[in-house]
């Protein structure tokens, strides 16, 4: 079993299109991220979520919003893509959200074309 | 951010350690250390963390100066597997998760 799994790992999509990922973490974890890398492989934080709360939101924008529906979950849905947002989202967990070691998915490689 | 500073690449032979460094001049007392590695095409993997003794696991080492100014990770073995990007990460509680991923070290391992 994956302990942090992503869908889909591959998306390709047309600008100004609206798209989610999913993410899901069976590890019983109360944090979960998502990280953008982006062309240059910077690996930035986008949001974290404790408790299905939100407690990052890390200037990223509202294009973009997270979705966490149970402590489980945590989506991501992009709105009006653009060429820019192109890049692997990483969805991630930990146990708190302090300094528990972090558990990363596998990525998703969004292309927008 | 917290600043690392590591060196942009590294070479190893397979079967020999590797020693690879980091400074973190500005590091703060409650900051801990962390190593996180990134295998081709995959997401970040934990490696190891210390706060200010050495620390050894499974995966590797972790060696920390005295004045916790700079560390070292230090691969016992390097395999062909432990061909990554290797980043040292600065964490306290402050920071809620956030890790702060430099340009990290590359690390080639030839056969």
């Amino acid at each position: 079993d994956t302990a942090v799994s992503q869908t889909p790992k591959y998306l390709v999509t047309q600008m100004g299109n609206d798209k989610s990922i999913k993410c899901e973490q069976n590890l019983g974890h109360d944090t979960m991220y998502w990280y953008k890398q982006d062309s240059k492989k910077f690996l930035k934080i986008m949001f974290s979520y404790n408790n299905k709360e939100l407690i990052i939101n890390e200037t990223v924008p509202n294009r973009f919003s997270p979705k966490s529906p149970d402590k489980a979950h945590l989506n991501l849905h992009i709105n009006s893509l653009e060429l820019g947002d192109s890049a692997v989202y990483f969805c991630a967990s930990s146990q708190d959200s302090a300094t528990a070691t972090i558990y990363f998915g596998e990525g998703s490689w969004l292309t927008v074309v | 951010d917290a600043k690392t500073t590591q060196p942009n690449s590294m070479e190893s032979n397979e079967e020999e350690p590797v020693h690879l460094p980091c400074n973190h001049s500005t590091i703060s007392g409650t900051d801990y250390i962390h190593w996180y590695r990134q295998l081709p095409s995959q997401g970040p993997e934990y490696v190891i963390h210390g706060l200010t003794s050495n620390v050894n696991n499974r995966m590797a080492s972790l060696a920390i100066a005295e004045d916790r100014k700079s560390s070292t990770l230090i691969l016992h073995r390097a395999t062909l597997r432990d061909a990554a990007v290797y980043y040292c990460i600065l964490r306290d509680v402050s920071t809620l998760g956030r890790l702060y991923f430099g340009r990290g070290t590359q690390l080639t391992v030839w056969p």
